[in-house]
């Protein structure tokens, strides 16, 4: 069972719509983080959620955290190819340093 | 800015067969961890080091992994002997500081595959 657990798995979308993947957990995290990872590289770091309910965006991307900490959203606006990747969304527990990952979101945008 | 260096990108060994993977952190990071990706699956944390000394290698495989990051910069992770299930990507990144919500940068994995 996965700490964090991602959905969807997989998405296959055109270009120009919108998406919006979730992660959640039971657990409560002191922040978590939204990573892109594409083929043959590391994970990139997009974004880091810290405060209950923040909102932050990085053009055409939204990042929400839950009120409680324990889980968040990210929404992508008007997808482009360049979209396409495995995100990850990681976090540490709330008393701990380890980094937990989820298992991803695997995006397709098809031009 | 270089970014985390880490060598071979490619391997392919058998099972029983030993091997060593190398990590070179950003200049100044204290902070260096290193990861398991298995094929579909998110990156696992196997260990994590502050400066050359351990801070959680609660899910390391002891009996057949090592790690080890002498003078607290460059790091060595090694497999002896290798099994079936080890085959995957291993990824190492290095932060500034041991923070909660301190950037990891990742290292362009190698990609392990053990016949």
């Amino acid at each position: 069972t996965q700490l964090l657990e991602q959905s969807p798995q997989f998405l296959s979308i055109q270009e120009g719509e919108n998406l919006t993947v979730y992660c959640n957990s039971s657990s409560v995290f002191s922040s978590l983080q939204w990573y892109r990872q594409e083929p043959g590289e590391g994970p990139v770091l997009l974004v880091t959620v810290v405060t209950g309910g923040e909102v932050k965006k990085l053009k055409r991307l939204t990042f929400q955290f839950g009120d409680a900490r324990k889980d968040s959203s990210l929404h992508i606006t008007a997808a482009q190819p360049g979209d396409t990747g495995l995100y990850l969304c990681a976090g540490a527990r709330t008393g701990g340093f380890k980094t937990i990952f989820g298992a991803g979101t695997r995006l397709f945008v098809k031009a | 800015e270089a970014g985390v260096a880490q060598s071979p990108r490619y391997k392919i060994i058998e099972k029983r067969q030993s091997v060593a993977f190398w990590c070179n952190p950003i200049s100044g990071h204290a902070t260096l961890y290193w990861y398991q990706q298995i094929l579909g699956q998110g990156p696992k944390l196997l260990i994590q080091f502050q400066n050359n000394g351990v801070v959680d290698d609660s899910q390391l495989p002891k009996d057949r992994f090592s790690a080890e990051r002498l003078k607290g910069v460059d790091s060595t992770l090694k497999i002896q002997p290798a099994k079936l299930e080890d085959s995957a990507v291993y990824l190492c990144a290095s932060s500034l500081a041991l923070s909660r919500s301190e950037t990891q940068y990742f290292g362009p994995g190698t990609r392990l595959l053990v016949l």
